[in-house]
């Protein structure tokens, strides 16, 4: 089962930061959190991950609190491009493989 | 750099038969997972090859098997075809297997559809 919780659906406007909370209260010391997003019906794209410092790319900004139980996934500036349905993932570092459990994700829907 | 590639994209088979899906993974990368995506059970990872070794493995029947060669390409193969079955088919390569720094790419897919 998923090891995370996302609201189902949020909305942002055209130009505004989104920002896509995810809690993961049971996460263990060296499980990492990725982001993925999936735009209807293409392929999963990784966006960001990390294990306890923020991290920043050419796609977003990942906000781990200190206690590491919840992360929040900003998109600075959201455009139309970035409706999508976005998964958070916490993915154990030394398992015996690299299988990635899916949850229901939340469905971001960015208007002009 | 060329993304995955999956083939077919599409594919309607009928109940009972069996179906082959191919995936070629990112030059030089070693890993190729597979997933399922249905509107009911979402993404559900099916299973991992690594170094042409099953690594990984989801909670799909026998059924459902798969294989890599020694370039990394893996084919999956559904057998005995069930009205269930059909779903987008995902396939994500990665570099290693087992690794914190190690996202996985996602192909398209292949869309298959059980009559």
């Amino acid at each position: 089962d998923a090891k995370t919780t996302q609201p189902p659906s949020m909305d942002c406007a055209e130009g505004r930061a989104a920002n896509l909370p995810c809690n993961h209260s049971t996460i263990s010391g060296n499980e990492y959190v990725y982001w993925y997003r999936q735009i209807h019906s293409q392929g999963p794209q990784y966006i960001i991950h990390g294990l306890k410092n923020n991290e920043t790319n050419e796609m977003a900004s990942l906000i781990i609190t200190e206690d590491r139980k919840s992360s929040t996934l900003i998109l600075p500036h959201a455009t139309l491009r970035d409706t999508a349905v976005y998964y958070c993932i916490v993915r154990y570092s030394n398992q015996a493989g690299t299988a990635l459990i899916f949850g229901k994700g939340t469905t971001l829907s960015v208007s002009s | 750099k060329a993304g995955v590639t999956q083939t077919p994209r599409y594919l309607i088979k009928t109940r009972g038969q069996q179906v082959t899906l191919s995936c070629s993974p990112i030059s030089g990368h070693r890993s190729v997972s597979w997933y399922q995506q249905t509107p009911g059970q979402g993404l559900q990872f099916l299973f991992e090859y690594f170094s042409e070794t099953q690594r990984n493995k989801g909670n799909f029947p026998g059924r459902f098997s798969g294989r890599q060669f020694s370039n990394s390409r893996s084919e999956m193969n559904v057998s005995t075809l069930e009205l269930g079955d059909s779903a987008l088919y995902l396939c994500a390569s990665s570099k290693s297997s087992g690794e914190p720094h190690n996202e996985q790419f996602f192909g398209p897919g292949t869309r298959l559809t059980v009559l």
